[in-house]
């Protein structure tokens, strides 16, 4: 599966948008973009997940650059609720030739802090 | 539904001892995950399962063990307790095949042993 380059952290001011941004340039062509977040001492929760084009749903939306090297998750109104750490996975159909089961493996991924 | 259940919330235990972290579903997913997550860091997976009966190794295994004899519980066992086991332990769960990662995880168990 591909890895993910993520910043260590961000900052946001409340009810402005937040931008994540992710690096997976090695990622392929079944291989789809992820994003959970954790909120201090809770489970993750999973946010969006997307192939190639733009996905948005009640929580965030999902910008999958063209060539699929990078993408942005976007807050669009954060709130202080928002303030956690989110995780970008990029995971595919099968792992060396067999099915991956669903496991997902995570990194360090971005806290993300929006203040007042 | 209640979703993704785990017990105890909290647990301190000493150096040798044994125990077995709960975890429950209430929402017929077939695959089943725990996970632990030490300070800073991200989630590391201990063990899956994919049904009933079906249970394999993830990345950190050792120390553990796991059973499936219903769809609903997945309980991890821990036999004989070390300070490394210290840690946060999440249990997940997720319907369908193995093509979609969209899991469900509990409220997590801390573990600390002294």
């Amino acid at each position: 599966d591909a890895k993910t380059s993520q910043p260590t952290s961000m900052d946001c001011a409340e009810g402005r948008a937040a931008n994540l941004p992710c690096n997976h340039s090695t990622i392929s062509g079944n291989e789809y973009v992820y994003w959970y977040r954790q909120i201090h001492s809770q489970g993750p929760q999973y946010i969006i997940h997307g192939l190639k084009n733009n996905e948005t749903n009640e929580m965030a939306s999902l910008i999958i650059t063209e060539d699929r090297k990078s993408s942005t998750l976007i807050l669009p109104h954060a709130t202080l609720r928002d303030t956690a750490v989110y995780y970008c996975i990029v995971r595919g159909f099968s792992n060396a030739g067999g099915t991956s089961y669903g496991k997902l493996t995570f990194g360090q991924g971005t806290i993300l802090t929006v203040h007042p | 539904n209640a979703g993704v259940t785990q017990t105890p919330k909290f647990r301190i235990l000493k150096i040798g001892q044994s125990m077995t972290l709960q975890c429950a579903q209430d929402m017929n997913h077939n695959y089943m995950y725990w996970y632990r997550q030490d300070p800073g860091m991200g989630l590391k997976l201990i063990y899956y399962s994919v049904g009933a009966g079906i249970t394999d190794k993830g990345e950190v295994p050792n120390g553990y063990n796991v059973s499936r004899s219903t769809t609903e519980d997945f309980p991890l066992r821990l036999e004989l307790a070390a300070p490394s086991q210290t840690s946060v332990y999440f249990c997940a769960s997720k319907p369908g095949g193995g093509t979609s990662y969209e899991q469900y995880f509990g409220p997590g168990t801390r573990l600390t042993v002294t």
